[in-house]
């Protein structure tokens, strides 16, 4: 039973920004919004979180949405080392993550 | 620091033999992740541990599977006996804390056949 809905893929050009989005829209109030990729033959790895407000830091930005009920990471310029699988996931406090089955974004040159 | 350290990164086995994955966590990380992907199932959680103790094991796929946390730098995932659906990558992770805002960072995996 998973908490989030993303698309299975998603395409983009190098260069350009992507837009990926999440809808969690059974999120509670004390519910972290996680964002972690897997890149190819890789363990996941942490992108950005946050809980109300829109986020950032060097590797992208995250929008929330007002009612929190979506959410959308941003890669502001797309490379080729951005291809990779995309997991948005809900945390609570004093559990693990959860993953689902997450958006593979494919960027072409 | 060196992240999350795991060992083998490979391992082949024949159906029936004992498969030991270990793992290092972060110094300092209080919690301890197992997980195994698939093609089939994606990222299963499997179990973890604060302050090497069990505290969610409920994702172990049955007795063939134990894991064990001696001490806060070294936790084992075995398999007895192994068999050839058990073929998978096993990653570990660890985080400092529990509050959902806490990262987890993940070692590099450990790829199992078992034949």
């Amino acid at each position: 039973d998973a908490k989030t809905t993303q698309p299975n893929s998603m395409e983009s050009n190098e260069e350009e920004p992507v837009h990926l989005p999440c809808n969690h829209s059974t999120i509670s109030g004390t519910d972290y919004i996680h964002w972690y990729r897997q890149l190819p033959s890789q363990g996941p790895e942490y992108v950005i979180h946050g809980l109300t407000s829109n986020v950032n830091n060097r590797m992208a930005s995250l929008a929330i949405a007002e009612d929190r009920k979506s959410s959308t990471l941003i890669l502001h310029r797309a490379t080729l080392r951005d291809a990779a699988v995309y997991y948005c996931i809900l945390r609570a406090a004093g559990t693990a993550l959860i993953f689902g089955k997450g958006t593979t974004l494919s960027v072409s040159s | 620091d060196a992240g999350v350290i795991q060992s083998p990164r490979h391992e082949v086995t024949e159906m029936g033999q004992e498969v030991t994955l270990r793992c290092k966590p972060i110094s300092g990380h209080d919690y301890l992740f197992w997980y195994r992907q698939t093609m089939m199932r994606g990222l299963e959680l499997l179990i973890y541990f604060n302050n090497n103790v069990p505290i969610d094991d409920s994702g172990m796929p049955e007795d063939r599977f134990s894991a064990k946390m001696p001490n806060a730098s070294f936790s084992t995932l075995k398999i007895q006996p192994s068999e050839p659906r058990d073929s998978a990558v096993y990653f570990c992770a660890s985080s400092q804390y529990s509050g959902a805002y806490n990262e987890q960072f993940f070692g590099p995996g450990t790829r199992l056949t078992v034949l």
